[in-house]
């Protein structure tokens, strides 16, 4: 079965540091893209970052670029999101999601999400 | 404020058929593909429609997609209480060089 599970999400003050991880199984990892999507409380989807298969082309939204890092390490199966200098507007259930077209970008599979709370 | 445009809810009865629109500009739907998901409560968001018009395998035919110069729509028919949800238009933005996503629409089934 094909599936993503994120962790690493808690409770961070502002101005901390999180490291948001991805396990994926069921697929073979190093040939897909992936993205980090969030989702505020009560809000809409936010595209976070990408990553391609290889690693060696990222993208970021402008609200999180110079803080945030994406990385992979294909040999773990494993997708990462370093998030650094957080902001209460960072909080929000983090997805894990992987590209299912590279002229496309769209995203075929999901996880169940990654709770980060930025709050004192 | 989401770079594509959607309507923030629609609502038809059991049966009907309902439209949600999804606007945005030259440097994202106008040139590239647009893709539609569905997302019911407490759960993560499901791939409805992919490449504009294409449905993943499982997706019923009662859900349809197009697209035209800068706007997209996804077309639901035979309308279930089922489908109560928010639906999203998602594409690649050229310019921003990233994802977007429009703000979502909330369909009622009345």
């Amino acid at each position: 079965e094909v599936q993503l599970v994120e962790s690493g999400g808690n409770l961070v003050q502002p101005g901390g540091s999180l490291r948001l991880s991805c396990a994926a199984s069921g697929f073979t990892f190093s040939n897909y893209e992936m993205h980090w999507v969030r989702q505020a409380p009560g809000k809409g989807l936010e595209w976070v970052s990408y990553i391609s298969n290889s690693g060696s082309t990222t993208y970021y939204a402008d609200s999180v670029k110079g803080r945030f890092t994406i990385s992979r390490d294909n040999a773990k199966n494993s997708l990462y999101l370093q998030m650094n200098s957080l902001r209460a507007e960072d909080t929000a259930l983090y997805y894990c999601a992987r590209v299912r077209g590279h002229s496309s970008r769209d995203v075929d599979v999901w996880g169940k999400g990654t709770a980060v709370t930025v709050s004192s | 404020q989401s770079v594509l445009t959607q309507p923030p809810s629609v609502s038809a009865a059991p049966g009907q058929r309902v439209t949600i629109s999804c606007s945005g500009s030259n440097s994202n739907i106008g040139n590239n593909f647009v893709s539609w998901y569905q997302q019911l409560p407490g759960t993560a968001p499901k791939l409805l429609i992919y490449d504009n018009t294409r449905r993943p395998s499982g997706i019923p035919d009662r859900f349809s997609g197009s697209k035209s110069g800068t706007s997209a729509t996804l077309g639901i028919t035979g309308l279930q209480t089922g489908d109560e949800a928010d639906y999203y238009c998602g594409t690649w933005d050229s310019s921003l060089s990233g994802g977007v996503f429009g703000g979502g629409t909330k369909l009622t089934v009345l």
